[in-house]
């Protein structure tokens, strides 16, 4: 399995600012993936993040509240733009790998819990 | 209908004693499953994958019905170190990645 590290691990922040999330992966990965869990709740997609493209957002999610890079393949970055207490949640990222037998298994991050005032 | 559901719980367990419960899936082509292990205020952790019908790995037991379209997760012989939220995640197949997340089942081993 891949080694993920998030940094912050945790942040508080007033309403209206940016928070920007790095997620890094000690092995090259071509999928990472960006997820919010909100409290209680399961995990919900906010986007796929592309090495040297575009992101890719789900339902619900924009570029502009939610802007991503993908320099390169084992580094990811989220912002999360203009706070609002409704984004207090836990902000995973996360990677695929496919083992043995062709299981794409997932493996997430230690997560960044944002709070916002 | 939510793609993937699971009783919330909690079921709480003696110490020893075997818990189960069910995940079920609305996409019938759905190609894997998996078993998380999240603890409160960590990341999910994989536990299992689920293979054709089902796998074992010590304690745990995980058993795929596609007709039913249901997965189970059986822990034999509890251990507090088992209390915890377990995801049941389904990979419909249909896109790389996109997998979906059951809101979770809370066990509770207790003394």
């Amino acid at each position: 399995s891949a080694v993920i590290s998030q940094k912050p691990s945790r942040d508080i922040c007033q309403r209206g600012t940016s928070l920007t999330i790095q997620c890094q992966v000690d092995s090259q990965v071509t999928m990472m993936f960006w997820y919010r869990q909100q409290p209680g709740q399961s995990l919900t997609l906010i986007a796929t993040a592309n090495q040297g493209s575009e992101a890719t957002y789900e339902s619900g999610f924009v570029i502009d509240k939610f802007p991503i890079s993908r320099p390169n393949l084992t580094f990811s970055t989220l912002t999360v733009s203009n706070m609002s207490p409704e984004d207090s949640s836990i902000y995973l990222c996360s990677v695929e790998h496919r083992d043995r037998v062709s299981y794409n298994e997932q493996f997430f991050g230690p997560g960044t819990r944002l709070t916002v005032l | 209908r939510k793609e993937v559901e699971q009783d919330p719980g909690p079921f709480n367990v003696p110490e020893g004693a075997t818990v189960a419960f069910n995940c079920t899936y609305s996409n019938s082509a759905s190609q894997s499953f998996f078993w998380y292990r999240q603890d409160c205020r960590k990341e999910p952790k994989l536990l299992m994958s689920v293979y054709s019908s089902g796998n074992e790995d010590g304690r745990f037991t995980a058993q795929l019905n596609r007709a039913s379209q249901y997965i189970s997760l059986l822990i034999r012989d509890s251990k507090l170190s088992d209390s915890a939220t377990y995801l049941c995640v389904v990979n419909p197949g249909d896109s790389w990645g996109k997998f979906q997340f059951g809101a979770g089942t809370q066990v509770v081993v207790t003394p």
